[in-house]
């Protein structure tokens, strides 16, 4: 089993729609969890920290089962801009991040 | 003002050269890293430094060699590059805030190398 398993996408979504992404992580001593943004040709970019059970900003919100060892990402009336791969990511202790293969998303018009 | 800056941004060698990439952080940032991320755009941590000591070393060869000269900087030497080593290479800093809990500040990353070996 991988450490960080994404769906690898791509979604494609109208401008406006609600999308959603799913992470699971192998590792149940993890302590941090992040999802990142990475544009085309572009280096990654922190877009959310999760470090409890989940937390919200603006059009994005995070959530965290650690139970499930489960990490989602919803975004609210997706703009073209949210165009992108998201990077789950899972702090695995001694600085070692794990970054999943990301999910593509492509928001048309 | 760039937070993490790498040079060159691009890298077209020839099989068996040997090449550096340079990195710099102007955070003030405890540690540093050398990514990975293939043409499956998959990243993959390969070394991490933390006040120039190296703390991570992935299965990574050892053509590969980091060489951190201040906790601001952080270089990748190959030798004897080889076609497989093509990708983009990103350098990234953070900051520690809990270290028994395992907690990161923000993992800053700079614009990558495209490293082309032909």
């Amino acid at each position: 089993r991988k450490e960080v398993e994404q769906d690898p996408g791509p979604f494609n979504v109208p401008e406006g729609a609600t999308v959603a992404f799913n992470c699971t992580y192998s590792n149940s001593a993890s302590q941090s969890f992040f999802w990142y943004r990475q544009d085309c040709r572009k280096e990654p970019k922190l877009l959310m920290s999760v470090y409890s059970s989940g937390n919200e900003d603006g059009r994005f919100t995070a959530q965290l089962n650690r139970a499930s060892q489960y990490i989602s990402l919803l975004i609210r009336d997706s703009k073209l801009s949210d165009s992108a791969t998201y990077l789950c990511v899972v702090n695995m202790g001694a600085n070692k991040l794990i970054f999943g293969a990301g999910t593509r998303l492509a928001v048309h018009p | 003002d760039t937070a993490v800056s790498q040079t060159p941004k691009y890298l077209v060698t020839q099989m068996g050269n040997d090449k550096s990439i340079k990195c710099e952080q102007n955070l003030g940032h405890d540690t540093m890293y050398w990514y990975k991320q293939d043409s499956k755009k998959f990243l993959k941590i390969m070394f991490s430094y933390n006040n120039k000591e190296l703390i991570i070393n992935e299965t990574v060869p050892n053509r590969f060699s980091p060489k951190s000269p201040d906790k601001a900087h952080l270089n990748l030497h190959i030798n004897s590059l080889e076609l497989g080593d093509s990708a983009v290479y990103f350098c990234a800093s953070s900051q520690v805030l809990d270290r028994d809990r395992g907690l990161l500040e923000t993992q800053y990353f700079g614009p990558g190398t495209r490293l082309l070996v032909l």
